[in-house]
């Protein structure tokens, strides 16, 4: 069975920094292009950004370009997302998912882990 | 970048009864290649988003063949022939061509009346 578990949402102040880690298992990993998506609270989704299957290629939303890096360790099946200067808006539960298409980067995605939340906040 | 507008946000359904929900984009999702990148997802309640469809009509693997999608170019609509109470939560439509970003709808909530 595949299976994503996002680990590493916690509060943090606005401005800190933090590093989200997704497991892969059941699947593998480094044959599949990875996404993080993210949903506020009460609010739809918002991609954040993806990443090759060995990495190569990296994409983010404008929103956090600058701010947020997406890469993988395919040695350890991990997914993870550096997150920097946190902002408010920022403040939302994390995915990870995994794009549906062997070897693709795009395609639709699934499927996604159960999220992590991080809290940017003082 | 590409704007996912989706008709209507809610719906109360009867059980047994169908539902319908738009979605438009701001651009066709017609790529040169043939395929239209359009894909709808349900976010049942408590849980993470789960694939329906791809490329506008394609069930995805384990979708009731009670959910079908249609449509072309910018117009796309998701029905379900008759609403089952496992069928609540919000859906979503989102676009896969004009990237990055990828982008959804707003969403639509569907509930049982």
């Amino acid at each position: 069975e595949v299976q994503l578990v996002e680990s590493g949402g916690v509060v943090v102040q606005p401005g800190g920094s933090l590093r989200l880690s997704c497991a892969a298992s059941g699947f593998t990993f480094d044959d599949y292009a990875m996404h993080w998506v993210r949903q506020a609270p009460g609010k739809g989704l918002e991609w954040v950004s993806l990443i090759s299957w060995d990495g190569g290629s990296t994409y983010y939303a404008d929103s956090v370009k600058g701010r947020f890096t997406i890469s993988r360790d395919n040695s350890k099946n991990s997914l993870y997302l550096q997150m920097n200067s946190l902002r408010a808006e920022d403040t939302a539960l994390y995915y990870c998912a995994k794009v549906i298409w062997f070897g693709e980067l795009l395609g639709p995605f699934d499927p996604w882990g159960q999220g992590t939340l991080v809290t940017v906040s003082s | 970048d590409i704007v996912m507008t989706q008709t209507p946000l809610s719906l109360s359904v009867t059980p047994g009864q169908p539902a319908s929900i738009s979605c438009k984009s701001s651009q066709s999702l017609l790529h040169s290649d043939g395929k239209t990148y359009l894909y709808w997802y349900l976010q049942k309640p408590g849980q993470s988003p789960q694939l329906l469809i791809y490329e506008v009509s394609s069930r995805f693997s384990g979708v009731p063949d009670r959910f079908s999608g249609s449509g072309s170019g910018t117009d796309f609509t998701l029905k379900i022939s008759r609403v089952e109470a496992e069928d609540v939560g919000v859906y979503y439509c989102m676009q896969g061509i004009h990237l990055p970003p990828w982008t959804f709808g707003q969403g639509t909530k569907v509930e049982i009346k």
